[in-house]
């Protein structure tokens, strides 16, 4: 069965304070693994995609990272702005496209 | 751009009702989804569709149905509403293609049964 477990489930941060999110999964076969924000009453909001173990991605203040077993979600030096839930998901090479998700990390980043 | 669009944003239900939960995406996308979220959890797998005219199970149908006459449209229906259906609903769609497309979700449709 894939499973995808992220932590730690909530974290609380200062604004410039860097910080990491993981998520760890396992699965039969990775096509993708995915890390979206979502912010309350709001649906989920698509950040990025990696594909392979050492690929890496950049927007702003994000980072992930990807290896066989997890991935990071590196933020540099935060702002208050970037207060959300970060959710990491996993599709599977067969079968449906769904993707399999954690149950996210609610970060809040304090002025 | 609208992309995924979801009626009604909240609704509260009694035990025993029915109603459709409405999604409709304006881009193009064959693939659409519906997920369930509960309370510090994870966004869970009702149903999917690949087309118009197909829809298949997720990880959790039962008390659902769905249909997709149209490319835009992919309506999820709730018979007989239990207290266990009370969640936060999510609409999502994508391209299939050879590259990796991400899934765009709407902002969903909050749902107490009572």
């Amino acid at each position: 069965e894939d499973q995808v477990t992220q932590s730690p489930e909530a974290l609380r941060l200062q604004e410039g304070e860097s910080s990491s999110l993981n998520c760890s999964y396992t699965v039969s076969g990775l096509r993708g693994l995915f890390w979206y924000r979502q912010d309350p009453g709001k649906g989920p909001e698509f950040l990025f995609t990696l594909y392979s173990a050492g690929e890496e991605k950049e927007k702003e203040r994000l980072k992930a990272t990807l290896t066989k077993k997890e991935s990071f979600l590196h933020i540099t030096a935060p702002k208050p702005e970037d207060s959300a839930t970060y959710l990491c998901a996993v599709q599977v090479l067969t079968g449906r496209r769904a993707l399999t998700f954690g149950s996210g990390t609610r970060l809040q980043v304090q002025p | 751009n609208a992309g995924v669009t979801q009626t009604p944003k909240f609704r509260i239900l009694k035990i025993g009702q029915s109603m459709t939960l409405q999604c409709t995406q304006d881009m193009n996308h064959n693939y659409m989804y519906w997920y369930r979220q509960d309370p510090g959890m994870g966004l869970k797998l009702i149903y999917y569709s690949v087309g118009a005219g197909i829809t298949d199970k997720g990880e959790v149908p039962n008390g659902y149905n769905v249909s997709r006459s149209t490319t835009e449209d992919f309506p999820l229906r709730l018979e007989l509403a239990a207290p266990s259906q009370t969640s936060v609903y999510f609409c999502a769609s994508s391209y299939l293609d050879r590259t990796n497309q991400p899934q765009h979700f709407g902002d969903g449709t909050r749902l107490s049964i009572l």
